[in-house]
């Protein structure tokens, strides 16, 4: 197992154009977590998955991101209309379930996203 | 309304010296606190976690201490290696885990 990976590495955008980005866990973990990064700051929850159900969606996400995980296994994170203030490092993790108190997540390397 | 807070943006120590990180938080519901390594162009490494149940774990050169009274946690790293440089965030997590709450992070440089 390659760890969790994250596709594409950078992406930029024109402002109101769709992205979006894909994640593939550790094949035996079935939590998967998507977080946001801006400059200077630590990573911000976006929503998280148990197999193939969404448990948890941050308040803070508008209705033009959405995210699937149909089979339980990869997930994708869609931003619809995008806008400048989306531009930051999209970060995907997985974990066993309620592992992650005391082994924490596997995180990928991030996706890049710049809105011009 | 910030939960985890890292105070310290960035600290410097010799080699062979301890770091001391710091952290904060203000939810009395996190039982759980972790700390991850981060280096540029990659996302962040799980380093050492404590339960709110004890007050100190320790891991080889990595120390965490938890002072729940005071909701303070601080990572200490002994004897400091150049190789320690990166950017050390704070986490925690309530009893039913998932999400996890992270500071803004901590820049530790290790000066040969």
């Amino acid at each position: 197992d390659t760890g969790v990976s994250q596709d594409p590495r950078h992406k930029i955008t024109k402002r109101g154009q769709n992205v979006t980005f894909r994640c593939d866990p550790i094949s035996e973990h079935n939590r998967l977590y998507w977080y946001r990064q801006t400059l200077g700051q630590g990573p911000e929850f976006l929503t998280y998955f148990q197999n193939e159900a969404q448990l948890e969606k941050s308040r803070l996400l508008s209705d033009r991101f959405s995210a699937e995980r149909p089979k339980g296994s990869f997930s994708t994170l869609e931003i619809q209309r995008t806008e400048q203030g989306d531009s930051a490092m999209y970060l995907c993790a997985s974990s066993p379930a309620h592992r992650e108190t005391n082994y924490g997540y596997t995180f990928g390397s991030g996706t890049r996203l710049t809105v011009v | 309304d910030q939960q985890v807070k890292q105070n310290s943006p960035s600290l410097s120590v010799q080699e062979g010296r301890i770091s001391i990180l710091n952290c904060d938080y203000t939810n009395s519901m996190f039982d759980y606190f972790l700390w991850y390594k981060k280096y540029p162009a990659e996302g962040p490494t799980f380093l050492i976690s404590i339960s709110s149940i004890k007050d100190k774990n320790e891991d080889g050169r990595f120390t965490v201490f938890l002072n729940k009274s005071a909701k303070h946690l601080s990572l200490h790293i002994v004897p400091s290696q150049p190789g320690d440089s990166a950017v050390y965030f704070c986490a925690a997590l309530g009893t039913n885990a998932g999400k996890s709450t992270f500071g803004d992070g901590t820049t530790l440089t290790v000066k040969p």
